[in-house]
């Protein structure tokens, strides 16, 4: 069965430095997602791409957060200076219908 | 901001019991979502209901949808140790396509 692959598993990283997570979608999958869940809670989405578009990215911390997918496939989710608040998991989905997002199993960040 | 609310936040059941957890959701919806997610995992998609069906099935799993009260709810049947998890509701709004997750149940299912 196809699956979303996320790279790292798991990241502990100082504050301040830079952190960089990356997604490979299941493939022929048009729309990728980034979303952030903190201990405890449910999902929050950061960022949509359709293809290489940003088609939602109002919950990104643009100050700190910047993602791309240059070529439509994979994508990397670059923190910038990592903050003791953006201890979470990261979790990338993709989709080809917009509907049942397969999601891949996260990273875990940590930042100390 | 969350769209869905879980209720209850945590449930704990005998195997074999059935567990019911309730979704309510404030905005109009074109589909409602059920995802699984097992401990320090990513989620897994259970069943998709469309905001013109009552009701689905997909195995030990039944689906309720309310969009008059809009609210939903999962009943896991005959459950097993295996079913402990996590389980979110997640709703596409009409407006357009971002899914929205609520808080979670976190459901134990003890042996």
């Amino acid at each position: 069965e196809a699956e979303v692959a996320q790279s790292p598993r798991y990241k502990i990283t100082e504050k301040s430095q830079a952190v960089a997570f990356w997604c490979d979608p299941i493939s022929g999958h048009a729309t990728l997602y980034w979303y952030r869940q903190i201990l405890g809670q449910g999902p929050e989405l950061l960022v949509q791409f359709q293809d290489e578009s940003v088609v939602d990215d109002s919950q990104l911390p643009k100050d700190r957060f910047s993602a791309e997918r240059l070529k439509g496939v994979d994508s990397t989710l670059k923190i910038q200076p990592a903050e003791l608040g953006d201890s979470a998991m990261y979790l990338c989905a993709s989709s080809s219908t917009g509907y049942g997002y397969t999601f891949g199993s996260g990273t875990r960040l940590t930042v100390v | 901001s969350q769209q869905g609310e879980e209720d209850p936040q945590a449930l704990s059941i005998q195997e074999g019991e059935n567990a019911t957890m309730n979704c309510s959701y404030k905005t109009s919806i074109n589909n409602l979502q059920w995802y699984r997610q097992n401990s320090g995992r990513g989620l897994v998609h259970l069943i998709l209901i469309r905001s013109n069906e009552r009701e689905k099935h997909s195995g030990r799993l039944r689906v309720t949808l309310d969009t008059s009260k809009k609210s939903s709810s999962l009943l896991i049947t005959a459950s097993r140790a295996a079913d402990t998890a996590s389980y979110f509701c997640a709703t596409d709004g009409t407006s357009g396509s971002r899914l929205t997750f609520g808080e979670g149940t976190q459901l134990t299912v003890n042996p």
